[in-house]
């Protein structure tokens, strides 16, 4: 396992469309998260999966968006209707679980610009 | 609700000069951690702080933790150019960590 893969690595559209991202884990981790991170800020939190149970959502994230992650293994977040303040970067991490000594493992993220 | 802050925010320093980072916290938590984000990159995991007092080092850089004081610091020892980036300190909550703004460095020769 070579760590915490998302796809795509960038992502241009056009306002209005709908994206969708992916992040595949760690295989032993059953915690993943989403997070937002805009130029020059630190990331923020999103949305927080323990196996395939959603479990805490950022009031950050309005209704255009959704998460799920099936069957506990990868996740996808979706925004549906993008508008130019959707404009980040969303990295995923995941980790094994809430009291492991270990910190979270981050995905290279995706860097999406709406244009 | 839940503030991390940093300080400073931007940090412009002289190659083999010492300095402090200081991360500032408004809830009870035992865990913090620090990250390093290169440019364009993700975070990479710098120090997992687990408990009161804990003291972390890692080549040039040393990161503490006083719970009681809902502070942690990151120092760096003859800073190199190679530390340039951008250092964020995180918060363990129940669910998932709670970012500072981050501290942008500059070590300039």
């Amino acid at each position: 396992d070579t760590g915490v893969s998302q796809d795509p690595r960038h992502k241009i559209t056009k306002r209005g469309q709908n994206v969708t991202f992916r992040c595949d884990p760690i295989s032993e981790h059953n915690r993943l998260y989403w997070y937002r991170q805009t130029l020059g800020q630190g990331p923020e939190f999103l949305t927080y999966f323990q196996n395939e149970a959603q479990l805490e959502k950022s009031r950050l994230l309005s209704d255009r968006f959704s998460a799920e992650r099936p069957k506990g293994s990868f996740s996808t977040l979706e925004i549906q209707r993008t508008e130019q303040g959707d404009s980040a970067m969303y990295l995923c991490a995941s980790r094994e679980s809430d009291g492991t000594p270990d910190g979270y493992t981050f995905g290279s993220g995706t860097r999406l610009t709406v244009v | 609700e839940l503030k991390v802050e940093q300080n400073p925010l931007f940090l412009s320093m002289q190659e083999g000069k010492n300095y402090t980072i200081y991360c500032n916290y408004s809830t009870t938590s035992d865990r913090l951690y620090w990250y390093r984000q290169d440019p364009g990159k993700s975070l990479e995991s710098l120090f997992v702080l687990l408990s009161n007092g804990a003291v972390k080092q890692e080549g040039r850089l040393m990161a503490s933790l006083d719970t009681k004081a809902r502070l942690s610091t990151l120092h760096i020892t003859a800073a190199v150019h190679d530390l340039s980036a951008t250092y964020f300190c995180a918060v363990d909550m129940r669910y998932d960590m709670r970012f500072g703004a981050g501290t942008r460095l500059t070590v300039k020769p």
